[in-house]
């Protein structure tokens, strides 16, 4: 089976500029959550998506949206982009909302580096 | 807020050692702690953790969950050149969020 997929793997953009980055869950995962990943440290909660709903959604600004597709993939939209937004965007997909048990195992997709000169 | 703290920050040995790595956390609503490893970019799930004192075992790594201390440890023995990466600690909470620690990177040296 096809793990988490994320495109494009790798992005070059200017600052003031916005980007679009997509994923598509496991097959059977209704649930999409975003994580920024700055070098050094560990992935920072962006969005949690299930069923096109908001879960819930990290300390991030305004520019950052995103939203979940009736078949479950999702976008991440960042606009007026910062140097500070340079990043590995990764994308995770879980079975089920937080309802307890493994179904809220959550499995990351390979990222998406973007670089904001 | 949300708050979980990783060390060391980094270790280095050489392939047969055993290695600990430990997790503290401070967060509301916990649901589950999570250890993942992080070698080029994805991190891949390796245990999930929900109830104190039962350890969980893959093969030569081994975790266990601590809810009165709030920590974890990850073990890993015997230890191989391809287990060097970066070991993530995350702990869920009510909606699904994922909060992590800044990561462990371990080196093994033939």
């Amino acid at each position: 089976d096809a793990g988490v997929t994320q495109s494009p793997t790798h992005l070059i953009k200017t600052r003031g500029q916005h980007v679009t980055l997509r994923c598509s869950p496991i097959s059977g995962h209704k649930s999409v959550s975003w994580y920024q990943q700055v070098l050094g440290q560990g992935p920072q909660f962006i969005f949690q998506y299930y069923e096109k709903e908001e879960r819930g959604r990290g300390n991030f600004p305004d520019r950052f949206s995103a939203r979940q597709f009736p078949n479950y993939s999702s976008e991440l939209n960042v606009n007026a982009l910062l140097l500070g937004d340079s990043a590995l965007y990764l994308c995770a997909s879980s079975y089920s909302p937080p309802s307890g048990g493994a179904g809220e195992t959550q499995y990351f997709g390979p990222g998406t580096r973007l670089l904001v000169l | 807020e949300d708050k979980v703290v990783q060390s060391p920050l980094s270790l280095v040995v050489h392939e047969g050692d055993t290695v600990t790595l430990n997790c503290s956390y401070e967060v509301t609503n916990f649901r589950s702690l999570l250890w993942y490893k992080q070698e080029k970019k994805a991190p891949t799930f390796l245990f999930m953790l929900t109830s104190s004192g039962i350890e969980k075992k893959s093969g030569r790594l081994s975790s266990i969950l601590d809810k009165k201390e709030l920590s974890s440890i990850l073990n890993i023995t015997a230890t191989q050149t391809g287990d060097s990466a970066i070991y993530l600690c995350a702990v869920g909470t009510s909606y699904g969020k994922l909060t992590f620690g800044q990561g462990t990177i371990l080196t093994v040296h033939p």
